[in-house]
């Protein structure tokens, strides 16, 4: 059965450093999305992206975040100098044009020292 | 003001018995729909089943049922015969709006499903 997979499982990074996030959706999946939870929270959405640019985004989601597509496959996340409150599990998201189901990747627990 | 509400935080059931997990939300417009999410103590999270505002029936998925009753907006998850496999955190969420482009999803608290054997 397809899946959105993302990579790396788990970063460890210092603050002020950039990171990039990866993700391959689910191959037919036209929509794409990033949601993050902070540990023992609840899930939030981040941005939505589609045709290439982002359709919505969150108050979150500042201008040290920026997504990419730079390919056929894959969808980024970048975060461009990481705060210590970054540190979140960080999940990526895609679905079908005909249908609203978002499938969830595995997620990148980012860890900000 | 909370868009997805679930007062249970924790919730336990006996191994083979239906469990129902509450969910409220708000919104004002026509169009939405909910979702149930899974998400185990390994942290993916499962899509389990959705729900429209214009669906006629309450959404199945095998074992998991949407207890959808709009006037009181509310959408609760049945799970029957609980599985242990089932112990997990149960999300539920919603998108709203008619555009299939504008279907940014908001996340409730969470509710935290043991299953005991």
């Amino acid at each position: 059965e397809p899946e959105v997979t993302q990579t790396p499982s788990h970063q460890v990074t210092q603050m002020g450093q950039e990171v990039i996030l990866r993700c391959v959706p689910i191959s037919n999946h036209l929509y794409f999305y990033w949601y993050r939870q902070i540990l023992g929270q609840k899930v939030e959405f981040l941005v939505s992206f589609y045709n290439n640019e982002i359709s919505e985004k969150s108050e979150i989601f500042d201008d040290q975040f920026s997504v990419e597509r730079p390919d056929g496959s894959n969808f980024t996340l970048k975060i461009r100098s990481t705060k210590l409150e970054d540190s979140a599990m960080y999940f990526c998201a895609s679905r079908w044009t005909l249908s609203y189901e978002q499938y969830f990747g595995p997620g990148t627990r980012l860890t900000v020292t | 003001a909370q868009k997805i509400t679930q007062t249970q935080p924790g919730m336990f059931v006996q191994e083979k018995e239906a469990v129902t997990l509450d969910c409220t939300y708000d919104t004002s417009d026509p169009s939405y729909g909910l979702f149930w999410y899974k998400q185990p103590s390994s942290g993916e999270m499962i899509f389990l089943i959705y729900q429209g505002s214009y669906d006629q029936q309450n959404a199945t998925e095998g074992r998991y049922s949407l207890n959808f009753q709009k006037a009181r907006k509310s959408a609760n998850l049945v799970i029957s015969a609980s599985q242990l496999g089932d112990s997990a955190m149960y999300f539920c969420a919603m998108r709203e709006g008619w555009r299939t482009s504008y279907d940014k999803v908001i996340f409730g608290p969470g509710t935290s499903l043991s299953v005991i054997p």
